[in-house]
């Protein structure tokens, strides 16, 4: 399975943006990168995924390297909502199994 | 709509017990997963189903543990003589045409 590196862990400010780096340096040409976050006692949550292109949408934007080897979750203005383990794995088009790793623990301080 | 439920939410289990955990997935998803989360890391892949064809089954950790979908819809997670060492939660996802994989609660297995 392709491997995803990520920051064991992050701070930001309530209000401010985030970026929230993951490196996939052996990424082939049919993953997808997807990222979810796991909140306290909770299943984890979809965020966003994307192939190429950068990508929208109401929780988060995703930005994929042009080389593809690495990409950036970005929260727009953090809230104390967004404190979490955020997750980048790799999922290719006819994907079952997936490779979580231990993401990163991002904490927003008031 | 309803998301994926899982039950029971805590289970609590002598050593030796069989235990069984239910995952009921988001109507009309075809793929459904299995994972272990040990306190601290992330999920652990276990096993896969597209409708009740077991695809990927090189997750699960022995011969214990066994799942099955007989009907394409609900999945049961069964584990035999349970060990301490399978204490952990169990998330069950299943898997939108666009390949977002949706979570539920997990069930919280403690073996004692």
């Amino acid at each position: 399975d392709a491997k995803t590196t990520q920051p064991n862990s992050m701070e930001s400010n309530e209000e401010e943006p985030v970026h929230l780096p993951c490196n996939h340096s052996t990424i082939s040409g049919t993953d997808y990168i997807h990222w979810y976050r796991q909140l306290p006692s909770q299943g984890p949550e979809y965020v966003i995924h994307g192939l190429t292109s950068n990508v929208n949408n109401r929780m988060a934007s995703l930005a994929i390297a042009e080389d593809r080897k690495s990409s950036t979750l970005i929260l727009h203005r953090a809230t104390l909502r967004d404190a979490a383990v955020y997750y980048c794995i790799l999922r290719d088009t006819n994907a079952g199994k997936s490779t979580f790793g231990d993401g990163t623990t991002l904490t927003v301080k008031p | 709509g309803a998301g994926v439920s899982q039950s029971p939410r805590y289970k609590v289990a002598k050593r030796g017990q069989d235990v069984a955990l239910r995952c009921d997935p988001i109507s009309g998803h075809v793929s459904l997963f299995w994972y272990q989360q040990a306190l601290g890391q992330g999920p652990e892949f276990l096993t896969y189903f597209q409708n009740e064809a077991q695809l990927d089954k090189s997750g699960l950790p022995s011969d214990r543990f066994f799942a099955e979908r007989p009907e394409g819809s609900v999945s049961t997670l069964k584990i035999q003589r349970t060990q301490q060492e399978d204490s952990a939660v169990y998330l069950c996802a299943s898997s939108s045409p666009r390949n977002e994989q949706f979570f539920g609660p997990g069930t919280r297995l403690t073996v004692l």
